[in-house]
């Protein structure tokens, strides 16, 4: 069954603690995103990953790092210096490695809600 | 910076009418133009989307225009059904508008 992986879906964190989401895919796309989504916004670029060992920040990348080791594997790390983490965080991926102005469709993980207690 | 402008931000429309929801943005470079249903709880999932070449795109009761000159482009739905409920983003490229709540009534 093909798709994206998100884990976990819930996570709380004390404040000046670092968290990292899991995000894992099998459909052999090259392409890779975080975004995040708050109550009542759209969804707001954080990072993203056109080919393995390579990423990109996107709109608020600031208090967040990822890495991309692997083709299938695009972890985010949300760090202390976030200083308003608590969000729902969504992850992609797409087919073709298309440049920040000419992308494709997006298929999303379920999604892992993170709040700060 | 470049955003993505969408309105309204709820909309209520009787069973059976039709709806249509419009977006404006600013980077005049984006090709790429989709349009994301997500249902409470659930994840965004694509329901049509056009490229810059393209003027207008249909897929029965779903429907999207764009005006590249004046950047802006617009999701028509005609005989809406309860199961339209939902929000609703329009997205150029990678940038994300604030989205639609489109409540339908029976």
């Amino acid at each position: 069954d093909g798709g994206i992986t998100q884990s976990p879906k819930y996570l709380f964190r004390k404040e000046g603690q670092n968290v990292t989401l899991s995000c894992e895919q099998n459909l052999n796309h090259d392409a890779m995103y975080w975004y995040r989504q708050d109550p009542g916004q759209g969804l707001r670029l954080i990072y993203y990953s056109q080919i393995v060992n390579d990423f990109q920040k996107g709109d608020i990348a600031e208090g967040y790092s990822v890495s991309r080791e692997k083709k299938e594997s695009f972890p985010l790390t949300v760090t202390s210096a976030q200083k308003n983490p608590t969000a729902f965080y969504l992850c992609a991926s797409s087919s073709a490695r298309w440049d920040r102005q000419n992308t494709g469709e997006l298929f999303f993980g379920e999604g892992s809600r993170l709040t700060v207690l | 910076g470049e955003n993505v402008e969408q309105h309204p931000s709820t909309l209520s429309v009787q069973e059976g009418d039709s709806a249509v929801i419009k977006c404006t943005y600013s980077d005049s470079a984006s090709n790429y133009f989709p349009w994301y249903k997500q249902e409470l709880g659930k994840r965004p999932q694509l329901i049509i989307d056009i490229r810059s070449n393209v003027g207008e795109k249909k897929d029965q009761r779903i429907a999207v225009t764009l005006n590249k000159t004046a950047k802006h482009f617009s999701l028509h739905i005609t005989e809406t059904q309860p199961e339209d409920s939902a929000v609703y983003f329009c997205a150029a490229s990678l940038l994300w508008g604030a989205g639609t709540k489109l409540i339908i009534k029976p």
